[in-house]
């Protein structure tokens, strides 16, 4: 069964600085890796996604995230946080099948909050 | 381009009422629908998924039941609500292609509170 562990609650980061918010995964199989956002009351929003090729993946509003296989883990990551970034951070995994049903499964999610 | 809309999106409900949340897309066809509730503003867990008409999976057992009378429509329901049903109901939709490599797009929410 695949899952994804999300190990920070809460992140803060000044803004300016870099953040990185933290995933890791554990699946049978070639995983693919997913990053939303969530603002209060509202749906998930994508930001990026690993499937294969470069470990390095870059995504909406300045996100980057590095795959990293030997350590299964997918961290998301951006060199200057804004204030605006300030939201809910949730990483999901898909194990690719024949099914076609497509199911995310999402770790618990990372607040992350950045102080002005 | 493609649209996902659920509704309502917020509503109070006594204990032991009855539910209906409706989702619908636009400007795809065939699509897999997705069920998600998210408890105190924090994990997701998968609730239903199709991939078809009348085609229902469950990921968990529990109170609520889901319906996809149309292609593009999806519904959740409960005869009687339990306090434990309260929380933000998300309808999501992709791609029905095996091997799909993209993304779920989300509604905007559904936010039910039992009392």
């Amino acid at each position: 069964a695949q899952s994804v562990a999300q190990p920070e609650d809460q992140v803060n980061v000044a803004e300016g600085n870099p953040l990185t918010v933290k995933c890791t995964y554990s699946v049978s199989g070639n995983p693919y890796l997913f990053w939303y956002v969530q603002y209060p009351n509202r749906g998930l929003q994508f930001l990026l996604k690993y499937i294969t090729g470069d470990n390095l993946v870059k995504g909406s509003y300045g996100f980057e995230a590095e795959f990293n296989k030997s350590q299964t883990s997918f961290h998301l990551k951006k060199p200057s946080a804004l204030v605006s970034d300030s939201a809910l951070y949730f990483c999901a995994v898909r194990v690719p099948d024949q099914t076609g049903a497509n199911n995310l499964f999402f770790g618990t999610g990372t607040r992350l909050t950045v102080i002005p | 381009s493609q649209t996902i809309h659920q509704w309502p999106a917020t509503l109070v409900q006594p204990v032991g009422s009855p539910l209906s949340l409706e989702c619908t897309v636009e400007g795809t066809s065939n699509p897999n629908l997705y069920w998600y509730r998210q408890a105190a503003g924090r994990g997701l867990q998968l609730l239903f998924y199709s991939v078809g008409i009348g085609q229902i999976s469950s990921e968990v057992p529990q109170n609520l039941s889901a319906s996809r009378p149309q292609d593009r429509q999806f519904i959740l329901s409960s005869k009687k609500l339990l306090l434990s049903d309260s929380g933000f109901y998300l309808c999501a939709w992709s791609v029905r292609t095996s091997g799909y490599t993209g993304e779920l797009f989300f509604g905007e929410g559904s936010r039910l509170t039992v009392l």
